[in-house]
């Protein structure tokens, strides 16, 4: 299936630092969204990004929504712990396509307290 | 306001048997979004109902359908069950305005075909 490139996959960083991953596709999108998921449970929507150039803040998250519209990245200052997991960029192009989001890989996060 | 719940949240199935799966929106919202997430290919786009239409239909075969009440409950049901079923099936809610699009996942159902 369709998927956007993730990357890293993996990051096993310490207490304290700034995260960084980001998401690129060969085709333009409307709309960008970052989400999180924890073990055994669904994804929770994180930042949502609607317009190009955008940049979005929640809390210690900052999200951009490329220039270009293909791509788009996520930053997490001052990591903690309960930063742990999976995170993933998701991409929605309206046109013909509905409500269909077409998923990043994932980064999985790891922090050493 | 209640999140978007799933049921049953596990099930275990065997390879010939059909399924239904549960699955209820935020209050208010009118798109159900069905995805199945596996280890070796991620999270797939199943299909999208809004007003109780499709709206979306990703690349899966016809053995896997679904539908929507005027409630905008919605179920997925996924006939003559392969062992490559198993995975956790999610569905998301959004108010379904193309553009403004957030949509809001449950806590899944983990199906396992033996």
């Amino acid at each position: 299936g369709q998927q956007l490139n993730q990357s890293p996959q993996s990051m096993f960083i310490q207490e304290g630092e700034d995260v960084s991953m980001n998401c690129t596709s060969s085709s333009i999108f409307n709309t960008w969204l970052w989400y999180k998921q924890d073990p055994g449970e669904g994804p929770v929507l994180l930042i949502a990004l609607y317009k190009a150039g955008e940049l979005t803040s929640n809390g210690r998250l900052t999200a951009q929504f490329g220039i270009t519209r293909k791509d788009s990245f996520l930053n997490i200052s001052a990591s903690i712990p309960s930063d742990v997991g999976i995170y993933f960029c998701a991409g929605q192009w309206i046109y013909n396509q509905g409500g269909k989001l077409i998923f990043g890989q994932g980064t999985e996060l790891s922090v050493k307290p | 306001k209640a999140g978007v719940t799933q049921t049953p949240r596990y099930l275990i199935k065997t390879r010939g048997q059909q399924v239904t799966l549960s699955c209820s929106p935020i209050s208010g919202h009118r798109s159900v979004s069905w995805y199945q997430q596996t280890p070796g290919q991620g999270l797939q786009f199943l299909f999208e109902y809004f007003s109780e239409t499709q709206r979306n239909k990703g690349n899966f075969p016809g053995r896997f359908s679904g539908r929507q009440f005027s409630n905008s409950r919605s179920e997925m049901n996924v006939s003559t069950l392969e062992l490559g079923d198993s995975a956790l099936y999610l569905c998301a809610s959004s108010a379904g305005r193309l553009g403004l699009d957030e949509q809001y996942f449950g806590p899944g159902t983990r199906l396992t075909v033996t």
